[in-house]
């Protein structure tokens, strides 16, 4: 059964500092999403991760994935204010390749205070 | 180019009851795929539709049933609701090949 794992859970960090987020998996697979999400509301898409080394970057956030240590980071370069929400990455399950079928990971709700 | 667009948003209903949900894809998204997130947890997939059939099915009771119609919109019914079916739930879509999947506002859901 493929396991998403993310740290740390909780990310209380200054404005102006850089901190990543790790996302790990248990199996195989080529295609991660992240996704912010803000009190009360739904999902929104931040980052498509298609294949072992890609990155991304927007802003102040950049995304990598390592398919070989089943591993992806969140990178937060000078956090601002504004970036206070929870982050989840998610994993297309596994059957016959790209399923849109995601396994969330626990979430990383991040705090940045002034 | 509307979103995909869910209803109703919130809705309480009592331990028992049936419930339905409401999905409209995003244009052109043929694929629809229902997740439920409790509170504190990141979202749990529910079932995927295709084609007016079940692809993919998660962890959930029969009591979580679904349909597509021809248009591609969808509907979650849960039976016999139960105090722990209290969640947000929200509806994906997504078009071949699958890049980027698009999630709705989603329906908040309250079991009393």
């Amino acid at each position: 059964e493929l396991k998403v794992e993310q740290n740390p859970l909780f990310l209380s960090m200054q404005e102006g500092k850089n901190y990543t987020i790790y996302c790990n998996y248990s199996t195989t697979s080529d295609r991660l999403y992240w996704y912010r999400q803000d009190p009360g509301k739904s999902l929104e898409s931040l980052f498509v991760l298609l294949s072992n080394g890609a990155v991304k970057q927007e802003g102040r956030l950049m995304a990598s994935l390592d398919t070989k240590a089943r591993l992806s980071t969140l990178h937060i370069t000078a956090a601002v204010h504004d970036l206070s929400a929870t982050y989840f990455c998610a994993v297309d399950g596994i059957w016959g390749g790209a399923t849109n079928k995601l396994i969330f990971g626990t979430g990383t709700l991040l705090a940045v205070q002034p | 180019d509307a979103g995909v667009t869910q209803s109703p948003t919130h809705l309480i209903k009592t331990r028992g009851q049936q419930v339905t949900l409401r999905c409209s894809p995003k244009s052109g998204h043929d694929t629809v795929s229902w997740y439920q997130q409790a509170l504190g947890q990141g979202p749990q997939f529910i079932f995927q539709y295709y084609e007016e059939e079940e692809r993919q099915r998660g962890n959930f009771p029969d009591r979580f049933s679904g349909h597509q119609f021809p248009n591609y919109s969808s509907e979650l019914n849960v039976n016999a609701l139960l105090l722990g079916d209290s969640a947000l739930y929200l509806c994906a879509s997504s078009l071949e090949p699958r890049n980027t999947i698009y999630f709705g506002e989603g329906s908040w859901l309250t079991v009393v």
